[in-house]
């Protein structure tokens, strides 16, 4: 079955210092790949999302490039801020006939101090 | 535009009892799934469902069920509480035509069991 696995956290860094969350992930076919970010207390929302080998996802200065070959869509940043502080997920979701479904890592909280 | 939209936001129940969750899509979204959010861990999948029909179902016992209204809102039903059910709830929804816009959440409901 599919799977993601992410670094394991929690991460604390100071601000304005480069942030790496490595995800791997194991699936059939050809998975689209997400990060969403949650803040305490609230849901998910999508940071950025990749759906073929080779494309790079970007928002709010955050990145991340889908690696076929590796099976990895690690996130960066190059200088976070104390507002970045949230946990955040990767995701695949896959394109099976039993419909689409999102399958998630288990996170890691991030922590950014002044 | 509202987003998606869920109710009741917090809940407490009692061991045995039954719970019904509401989600409303973003307007023209036609497809909804539920997940299970475990304290610390990443959101499981439930279910999802387009057009009214259920086209996924997650690893869940028979205790849990959902259905799809003509609107497209949404009703995830558990019966017979267990104290492991206590998680935040997250619905999403999604435009069709494709798994590559990406999901967007609510903002969940948090059930505690007691």
């Amino acid at each position: 079955g599919n799977s993601v696995t992410q670094m394991e956290g929690p991460v604390t860094l100071s601000e304005e210092a480069f942030l790496t969350i490595n995800c791997t992930y194991t699936a059939t076919g050809y998975p689209s790949l997400f990060w969403y970010v949650q803040y305490p207390g609230e849901g998910l929302q999508l940071l950025l999302k990749a759906t073929k080998a080779d494309d790079k996802g970007s928002n709010k200065g955050f990145e991340a490039t889908y690696r076929k070959e590796t099976t990895s869509f690690h996130l960066e940043k190059g200088s976070v801020q104390v507002s970045d502080s949230a946990v955040y997920f990767c995701a695949l979701s896959d394109r099976g006939t039993s419909g689409s479904r999102l399958t998630f890592g288990e996170g890691t909280q991030l922590t950014v101090n002044p | 535009d509202a987003g998606v939209t869920q109710s009741p936001t917090h809940l407490i129940k009692t061991r045995g009892q039954h719970v019904t969750l509401r989600c409303s899509p973003i307007s023209g979204h036609k497809s909804v799934s539920w997940y299970q959010q475990v304290l610390g861990q990443g959101p499981q999948f439930i279910f999802q469902y387009y057009e009214k029909e259920e086209r996924g179902r997650g690893n869940f016992p028979d205790r849990f069920s959902a259905r799809q209204f003509p609107n497209y809102s949404s009703e995830l039903n558990v019966n017979a509480l267990l104290l492991g059910d206590s998680a935040l709830y997250l619905c999403a929804s999604r435009p069709s035509g494709g798994l590559d816009y990406g999901y967007t959440f609510g903002s969940g409901t948090r059930l505690t069991v007691v």
